[in-house]
This record gives C-alpha cells, sequence and structure tokens, in this order.
C-alpha cells in the first residue's frame, strides 16, 4: 500500500527567506507525487505534479518541488517566501492503473513571520 | 461546471439528525472522492466512486455513513444519526479517469453537530 510522510507538522519561515517542505513516500512502482496548499476555510489548490519526465517541476505560485527517486522523496521548495504563503501543505501519492486512490500526507503547516 | 461545487457550505446539526452533504463534479470528470478534516488533522479518505460504482467504499467510518452518485455526475454522502465526533469539514474531489493530473477539490462542507 502507498503511503506518504511529511516530518515537519509545523514550519516557521521568515518572509523573504527560502522555504523547503519535505516529504517521502512509499510505492512499488514509479508513482504519480502532488502537492497542494490549503488556505484557511478554503478547500485544497494543486500546486504542482509529477508523473513522468524531468524530474525538477515548477508549479503555480513560485513553488517547485523534485522527485528524487533513490531518496524516495518529492520536495517542496521556494527561493523566497511570501507573507500570502502561509498555509497548510500537503504531498500526496498517487499511482496509475485500476483504481485511482490518491493518498495525502497529514500535512504541513507554515506560518510566515515578518 | 468550472470547478467542483459543494453544498452546503455549513452546517449545523443536531446530534441523531440525519444530514446529505451533496459534491457537482467537474462535468466529464468520471472519478469523484469524499474525504473528511477534522480540525487540525490531516485527510480521511472516505469513498471512491468511479462512474456511479464505488470500488472503494473501505474509509467509510461507521454504517451511519453512506455515499451515492448518479452517473458520473452528483454525488451525495448521507451521515444518519450523527454524532459529534461527525463533526469535521467533508471534502469532495473529482478528476479525470487518470490520477496523472490530480484532483480538483470543491471548498468543503463544514459539518458541526451539537
Amino acid at each position: 500500500a502507498q503511503s506518504v510522510t511529511q516530518p515537519d507538522i509545523h514550519i516557521t519561515v521568515s518572509e523573504g527567506a527560502s522555504l523547503e517542505l519535505r516529504c517521502n513516500y512509499s510505492y512499488g512502482a514509479t508513482p504519480y507525487l502532488f502537492w497542494y496548499v490549503q488556505s484557511p476555510g478554503q478547500g485544497l489548490q494543486l500546486l504542482l505534479k509529477y508523473f513522468s519526465g524531468d524530474t525538477l517541476v515548477q508549479g503555480i505560485k513560485g513553488f517547485e518541488a523534485e522527485f528524487k527517486r533513490s531518496q524516495s522523496s518529492f520536495n517542496l521548495r521556494k527561493p523566497s517566501v511570501h507573507w500570502s504563503d502561509a498555509a497548510e501543505y500537503f504531498c500526496a501519492v498517487g499511482a496509475e492503473g485500476g483504481y485511482q486512490k490518491v493518498t495525502f500526507g497529514i500535512g504541513t503547516k507554515l506560518q510566515v513571520i515578518p | 461546471g468550472a470547478g467542483v461545487s459543494q453544498s452546503p457550505s455549513n452546517k449545523v446539526t443536531e446530534k441523531g439528525k440525519d444530514v446529505e452533504l451533496r459534491c457537482d463534479p467537474i462535468s466529464g470528470h468520471t472519478a469523484l472522492y469524499w474525504y473528511r478534516q477534522r480540525l487540525g488533522q490531516g485527510l480521511e479518505f472516505l469513498i471512491y466512486f468511479q462512474g456511479n460504482s464505488a470500488p472503494d467504499k473501505s474509509g467509510l467510518p461507521s454504517d451511519r455513513f453512506s455515499a451515492e452518485r448518479t452517473g458520473e455526475s452528483v454525488s451525495t454522502l448521507t451521515i444518519q444519526r450523527t454524532q459529534q465526533e461527525d463533526s469535521a469539514v467533508y471534502l469532495c474531489a473529482s478528476s479525470p479517469r487518470s490520477t496523472r493530473y490530480g484532483y480538483t477539490f470543491g471548498s468543503g462542507t463544514r459539518l458541526t453537530v451539537v
């Protein structure tokens, strides 16, 4: 069964600083990987996704993530954080095949301080 | 429609009453998912529809929970004899047949059982 680990439940960064949110997955084959963002009181919005090809993927709002098969990781990065990036971030793993379920991590809550 | 629509956005109900939550997916999306998000927690999978069949109902927490879907359209999640522990945000998502495109989430229904 597939699983996702987000080891950091809460992260605080200063505005303008760089950001890296960690995600490790467990899946036997090549996974589909996603990062979602949830602002307070909102649903989840897809930031970026990986399913094949270039292992460095670009997303919306200046985010990027790198798929590292050897480390089973898909960390999310942003070079300079803005106050509006404060939200909860969810990593997720899915797969092609007969069943389409995507498994989500527990989320990392990002706080941005001035 | 242009996005996933959920109604109502907020629902307050008395313990023991039945509630129905509605999800209207993106037109053409064959897959539909229900998740539950308790306060401060990650996403808890409830049920997955492909068309109007539900290959995976394993996340439904008890027989008080049921869901149905009309064709590749609207889905209804019903909770009978609500309990206080059912209080949560119920999120619906839809996707094309392939998971590689990720899910599109609705804004959720916030259910409060008093």
